[in-house]
């Protein structure tokens, strides 16, 4: 089981919004540590997407944002494209594992 | 551009022991903490553990402490994890990561920190435990 919690899945038409969350607890999350996302399509390696607190990796689209609320951490993808369809994970660090933690994994469908 | 690349596939017995490679190029390899997560279907991303290659110091992860050791080898630029006693969980993609330095931070002893994201990753290296 992930330390991080995300739904298993989401879905989108082209062109519209989506919002992905990922809720930890008062050990990761809720203690203020950032949290990170990436996107992974099959068969290939994850790749940073959103940076928490600072800009975007370079060649990332704007289309991605993120905030944090309590023990939530949430990304959204604007004006959604065939190619955002992948898997997102999120991660942040956990003071009581004294490293990395990740969710399961959201699998966005593009419609 | 910073690459990253992972040795070949593995097909372990139950028991037995593997060790998956991370080669780095195009980065300066001693200013680099590398992260180690596998990727299991069902159960997401799994971090197995860091270290620090200027001070060798690592942290590993709850599901694998005691099973995994981290080192590097900062004259091939080749970052290694061993896991052993493997078992049908150790089943997996696992992925070697780049986490670049902090220069606004340090330990109180003075050693280098890292940002906690991997910015730069590795090919994965599928790793299979079978009789």
């Amino acid at each position: 089981q992930a330390a991080l919690t995300q739904p298993p899945s989401v879905s989108g038409a082209p062109g519209e919004r989506v919002t992905i969350s990922c809720t930890g607890n008062s050990s990761n999350i809720g203690a203020d540590y950032a949290v990170h996302w990436y996107q992974k399509h099959p068969e290939t390696a994850p790749k940073l997407l959103i940076i928490s607190d600072a800009s975007h990796p370079s060649g990332v689209s704007g289309r991605f944002s993120w905030s944090k609320s309590g023990t939530s951490g949430f990304m959204a993808i604007t004006g959604l494209q065939a190619d955002d369809e992948a898997d997102y994970f999120c991660q942040s660090y956990d003071s009581n594992v004294h490293g990395a933690v990740f969710g399961g994994g959201t699998t966005l469908t593009v419609l | 551009q910073v690459e990253l690349v992972q040795s070949g596939p593995e097909v372990v017995k139950p028991g037995a022991s593997v060790r998956v490679s991370c080669r780095v190029s195009g980065d300066t390899f001693l200013n680099d903490g590398i992260s180690w997560v596998r990727l299991v279907p069902g159960r997401g991303l799994e971090w197995l553990g860091w270290i620090s290659v200027s001070t060798g110091k690592a942290d590993y992860g709850p599901k694998v402490k005691g099973r995994v050791s981290l080192n590097t080898n900062a004259d091939t630029n080749t970052a290694y994890m061993e896991v052993w006693s493997v078992t049908s969980d150790d089943t997996a993609i696992y992925y070697c990561g780049r986490l670049p330095r902090d220069s606004s931070r340090r330990t109180p002893e003075n050693e280098p920190m890292y940002f906690y994201y991997m910015d730069v990753w590795g090919s994965g290296t599928k790793v299979t435990v079978a009789p």
